[in-house]
């Protein structure tokens, strides 16, 4: 999963929680990305981020909040307002240069909500 | 607004069997098209992507994606399919230009079952 990281790799979250889910790079790329995954849906995009300090609304960015503080780092907080947080999360990373470079995925966070 | 669609949520093949999975996209403008994929529980690989050029485009692990613009489709490809291929494939295509960030949209995927 080349150089990114998340953790952790499996969580559980109490309905009314707000949870953090980490991402960290070491592919000193600047746009930084966060997927939701559920069966049969594919992929879609929560939030991505450009560069430090900026980052975008996706497709699915309700109930989420992400920051980007450091250029490795682009945690992601799924809050009470998300009403189906249960999926498998998973972070992307892309260098800059060019808008059609390919994404780096992380391992993934399995977020269950009990 | 750009789309992707994988007609089959599975695709069965026998291992030495040439293998296809088929993906056709939706977008205004020159398109960017990749494909990934995911073993379970793993974050998705890189396997090609299609920028300009030449139609057929050669990937990792032997696969290969042919372009064609009139069928608006860019259907994965390996002539020799390895009981190791099985896994879930993902098509994406870039979608209107952000910057510097390379916003994709995905499909839903198609599972690959090989088989000895």
């Amino acid at each position: 999963d080349g150089g990114i990281t998340q953790s952790p790799k499996y969580l559980f979250r109490k309905e009314g929680q707000n949870v953090t889910l980490s991402c960290e790079q070491n592919l000193n790329h600047d746009a930084m990305y966060w997927y939701r995954q559920d069966p049969g849906q594919g992929l879609r995009l929560i939030y991505y981020s450009q560069i430090v300090n900026d980052f975008q609304k996706g497709d699915i960015a309700e109930g989420y909040s992400v920051s980007r503080e450091k250029k490795e780092s682009f945690p992601l907080t799924v809050t009470s307002a998300q009403k189906n947080p249960t999926a498998f999360y998973l972070c992307a990373s892309s260098s800059s240069g060019s808008s059609y470079n390919e994404q780096f995925f992380g391992p993934g966070t399995r977020l269950t909500v009990l | 607004a750009q789309s992707v669609a994988q007609p089959e949520d599975q695709v069965n093949v026998a291992e030495g069997n040439p293998l296809t999975v088929k993906c056709t996209y939706s977008v205004s403008g020159n398109p960017y098209l990749f494909w990934y994929v995911q073993y379970p529980n793993r974050g998705l690989q890189f396997l090609l992507k299609y920028i300009t050029g030449d139609n057929l485009v050669k990937g990792s692990y032997g696969f290969e994606a042919e372009f064609n613009k009139s069928q608006t489709s860019f259907h994965l490809k390996k002539p020799s399919a390895l009981v190791s291929d099985s896994a879930l494939y993902f098509c994406a295509v870039r979608g209107p230009y952000t910057g510097t960030a390379s916003k994709l949209t995905f499909g839903t995927g198609t599972r690959l079952q090989v088989t000895l």
